[in-house]
């Protein structure tokens, strides 16, 4: 059975600093998502990872997909308050999606 | 507005209770997923369709959960005889089968009481 790992679960970062969370998964897969959750919200989409080496960046976020290593990760630049709020990645398994624990991530000023 | 949208966003019923939830997914998306989220968890995955076919349902889908989706548009999820344990955010989500990119709606936040 598919299983996703997200680490940290819990991240408090200074404003300005950088950082990466890790998404790790047990199964062959070479599609990878990344949502943003906001507290009582509902999830929105960050990026689409379709192939082994893709990387994508919008704005102060990059993320990445090694297929062979069963990893993704999603790093952070130069953070801002804005970015707090819960990141999940998630796992297609023949599209059963399999979603990680989420990250949950504070910044602070 | 044409993102998913879900009724109703809350449900508070007693235990015993039958509910019945609405998601209408964005227009030209063929996928239509449900999923199960608890505080402080990620959404669990309960079923999905392609048009109107089930293709997969999740173990954690008991006989008292049926999902529909009649015409290959909207759907419905029913829980029978609802316990307390089926308290949790709802969520529908839909894609396109090219490359699943899945778009979330509102959800619906069920209380059993």
């Amino acid at each position: 059975e598919l299983k996703v790992e997200q680490n940290p679960l819990f991240l408090s970062m200074q404003e300005g600093k950088n950082y990466t969370i890790y998404c790790n998964y047990s199964t062959t897969s070479d599609r990878l998502y990344w949502y943003r959750q906001d507290p009582g919200k509902s999830l929105e989409s960050l990026f689409v990872l379709l192939s082994n080496g893709a990387v994508k960046q919008e704005g102060r976020l990059m993320a990445s997909l090694d297929t062979k290593a069963r990893l993704s990760t999603l790093h952070i630049t130069a953070a801002v308050h804005d970015l707090s709020a819960t990141y999940f990645c998630a796992v297609d398994n023949n599209n059963d999606m399999r979603f990680g624990a989420g990250t949950r991530l504070t910044v602070k000023p | 507005d044409t993102g998913v949208s879900q009724d109703p966003r809350h449900k508070i019923t007693k235990r015993g209770q039958n509910v019945t939830f609405r998601c209408d997914p964005i227009s030209e998306h063929n996928r239509l997923y449900w999923y199960r989220q608890t505080l402080g968890q990620g959404p669990e995955f309960l079923t999905y369709f392609q048009n109107e076919a089930q293709l997969e349902k999740s173990r954690l889908l008991s006989d008292r959960f049926s999902a529909e989706r009649p015409k290959g548009s909207f759907s419905t999820l029913e829980i029978q005889r609802t316990e307390q344990g089926d308290s949790a955010m709802y969520l529908c989500a839909s894609s396109l089968a090219t490359n699943n990119e899945q778009f979330f709606g509102p959800g619906t936040r069920l209380t059993v009481l």
